[in-house]
């Protein structure tokens, strides 16, 4: 079975400033992991994944996230906010045979002028 | 061109009732799902489906029932509406399982009165 801890219901950061989301994981098959952004009354929309290979991984919108499995984690940054990134934020997990995602919590981000 | 549809986006209804959902998907894929999201924001597999057939019933109620006429669409029923089913619904489609990207639609909001 897999599931993700989002660190934080609630992110606030300043325009231009860094944002940083933590996710933890738990899994008992190599993971393949999932960074999801929800906009207001919209479906969700892939920021990026990690399946096998290189563990710093970069996807949309500036964002990148690294995968530790020492760590179980698969934070995501991107250096500088901008007004647009104000959304939902889910992490989510799968295995290899599996036919579902299992999400966080999620994390609402807010960027301040 | 929409890659994953839903309708209707909102639907409005009373206890008691019964009411559909359908989804499209144009992208070929193999792997449709639904999810519903509840008022915290947080997201939960209700079904899969490959290639038309019921791979997760993730203990929903049987009041829920999906239908997959073909590959393309999965529509949910829903029977004896209660006032907890109030939420959003996602459809989702996928190559298949493990590490395949979901892709979503834009969610149908259902309130229950």
């Amino acid at each position: 079975a897999q599931s993700v801890t989002q660190l934080g219901s609630h992110v606030s950061v300043s325009e231009g400033a860094l944002v940083l989301l933590r996710c933890n994981y738990s899994s008992s098959v190599p993971p393949y992991l999932f960074w999801y952004v929800q906009y207001p009354n919209q479906g969700l929309q892939l920021l990026l994944k990690y399946t096998t290979g290189a563990t710093l991984v970069k996807g949309i919108n500036g964002f990148e996230a690294e995968f530790k499995k020492s760590e179980t984690s698969f934070h995501l940054t991107k250096p500088s906010a901008h007004m647009s990134d104000a959304a939902e934020y889910f992490c989510a997990v799968t295995g290899e045979n599996d036919y579902k995602l299992s999400f966080g919590a999620g994390t609402t981000v807010t960027v301040r002028a | 061109d929409t890659a994953v549809s839903q309708t209707p986006k909102y639907l409005v209804t009373q206890m008691g009732n019964d009411k559909s959902i359908k989804c499209e998907q144009n992208l070929g894929h193999d792997t449709m799902y639904w999810y519903k999201q509840d008022s915290k924001k947080f997201l939960k597999i209700m079904f899969s489906y490959n290639n038309k057939e019921l791979i997760i019933n993730e203990t929903v109620p049987n009041r829920f029932s999906p239908k997959s006429p073909d590959k393309a669409h999965l529509n949910l029923h829903i029977n004896s509406l209660e006032l907890g089913d109030s939420a959003v619904y996602f459809c989702a489609s996928s190559l298949g399982q493990g590490p395949y990207e979901q892709y979503f639609g834009p969610g149908t909001r259902l309130t229950v009165t």
